[in-house]
């Protein structure tokens, strides 16, 4: 079966701290990966996504990820934290084959920045 | 420009009735996906609309049922409703289908079944 796991709840850090956001998948195909953030009461903002080649992806508000086709990792990254990116982070799959725009979503990582 | 809108923004229905909520795309876009995200969970794909048609169906029963308008609209039908079908239901748009595409998400119809 298709999943994607972020094995972390949540991940505190404190502000001007590097973070990372865990992200496993299990996909077969060399799936398209993309990470999404949700702020209380509103939609899924679009942070990123990683197609093809360099395995570092820079994103929207300074986030970049790395992919690792070894580890069939997709770990979301931030060099300095800011309170302000406090929110609930998804990452997320989408499949190449046979697929016309499924994502397929992990539990979600809560990120809370302390001042 | 406006976003992906959807309406309404909570909604409370009783076992058994049936719900509908819309969504309106971003401009520009023609392609409607619909999501299920269940609380403490992330988004599960419902289905997807292109040209008026279901192209892609997540593993929902044929209770969820949705339509898409000539102006690229969308409906999102759900009969027979259980309190299990309490959730956040997420539309998003993008412009064309394939799998890297950027999906464009509403803010969402928050569903409570009593």
């Amino acid at each position: 079966a298709q999943s994607v796991a972020q094995p972390e709840d949540q991940v505190n850090v404190a502000e001007g701290n590097p973070l990372t956001v865990k992200c496993t998948y299990s996909v077969s195909g060399n799936p398209y990966l993309f990470w999404y953030v949700q702020y209380p009461n509103r939609g899924l903002q679009f942070l990123l996504k990683y197609i093809t080649g360099d395995n570092l992806v820079k994103g929207s508000y300074g986030f970049e990820a790395e992919f690792n086709k070894s580890q069939t990792s997709f770990h979301l990254k931030k060099p300095s934290a800011l309170v302000s990116d406090s929110a609930l982070y998804f990452c997320a799959v989408s499949p190449r084959s046979g697929n016309t725009g499924k994502l397929i979503f992990g539990q979600g990582t809560t990120l809370q920045v302390k001042p | 420009d406006a976003g992906v809108t959807q309406s309404p923004t909570h909604l409370i229905k009783t076992r058994g009735q049936q719900v509908t909520l819309r969504c309106s795309p971003k401009s520009g876009h023609d392609t409607v996906s619909w999501y299920q995200q269940a609380l403490g969970q992330g988004p599960q794909f419902i289905f997807q609309y292109y040209e008026e048609e279901e192209r892609q169906r997540g593993n929902f029963p044929d209770r969820f049922s949705g339509h898409q308008f000539p102006n690229y609209s969308s409906e999102l039908n759900v009969n027979a409703l259980l309190l299990g079908d309490s959730a956040l239901y997420l539309c998003a748009s993008s412009f064309g289908r394939g799998p890297n595409t950027e999906a464009f998400f509403g803010q969402g119809t928050r569903l409570t079944v009593v």
